[in-house]
């Protein structure tokens, strides 16, 4: 398995600010990815973060509002920028090793924008 | 366009009792399919996941079942325990190079197990 920490767990927020995620893997990792899950919702991949590289982003998902790093193969940020009420959602982190077929998820961090 | 869909919101289910959950995609090229349990305000936990090349996989209390033809697959728990009440979600890979760790998620089913 994989141990993944999402900073900050939850957090509430002023529309219009912008806030920025961290996920830190205890071991490298092939592939990380940023997903979404609004209020009732289902989980939506928002991006592939891509190491040492531009985030691979899905359709309806933009780099201006959902900027990502990855540094490196244990670490990646997403920043959710300019936040409105519709940005309320749990933001999840997930990671794939890349030597099975097991794709593991951290806590996640709920944003509430007030 | 929901390629991966759970069809019932919510499953109720006495203790000791089977429960069973399932799931219908529609994308064929779909290689691997993954459950995940998920509390509130939580990340999902990895439960069992199938390979698209069996029709059965089994881990503990825990057997999925994939019915290639019908493109159905279905998670069966038993016995059922108060502890297995929690949001249940279906989720299938794309097929293809550099997909290994993309998922596309069904709407997930609310299982609750009455003592």
């Amino acid at each position: 398995s994989a141990v993944i920490s999402q900073k900050p767990s939850r957090d509430i927020c002023q529309r219009g600010t912008s806030l920025t995620i961290q996920c830190q893997v205890d071991s490298q990792v092939t592939m990380m990815f940023w997903y979404r899950q609004q209020p009732g919702q289902s989980l939506t991949l928002i991006a592939t973060a891509n190491q040492g590289s531009e985030a691979t982003y899905e359709s309806g998902f933009v780099i201006d509002k959902f900027p990502i790093s990855r540094p490196n193969l244990t670490f990646s940020t997403l920043t959710v920028s300019n936040m409105s009420p519709e940005d309320s959602s749990i933001y999840l982190c997930s990671v794939y090793r890349g030597d099975g077929n097991t794709i593991y998820f951290g806590e996640g961090s709920w944003l509430t924008v007030v | 366009d929901q390629q991966v869909k759970q069809n019932s919101p919510s499953l109720s289910v006495q203790e000791g009792r089977i429960s069973i959950l399932n799931c219908d995609y529609t994308n064929s090229m779909f290689d691997y399919f993954l459950w995940y349990k998920k509390y509130p305000a939580e990340g999902p936990t990895f439960l069992i996941s199938i390979s698209s090349i069996k029709d059965k996989n089994e881990d503990g209390r825990f057997t999925v079942f994939l019915n290639k033809s019908a493109k159905h697959l279905s998670l069966h728990i038993v016995p059922s325990q108060p502890g297995d009440s929690a949001v249940y979600f279906c989720a299938a890979r794309p097929g293809g190079y550099n997909q290994g760790g993309k998922l596309i998620f069904g709407q997930g089913t609310e299982l609750s197990v009455k003592p």
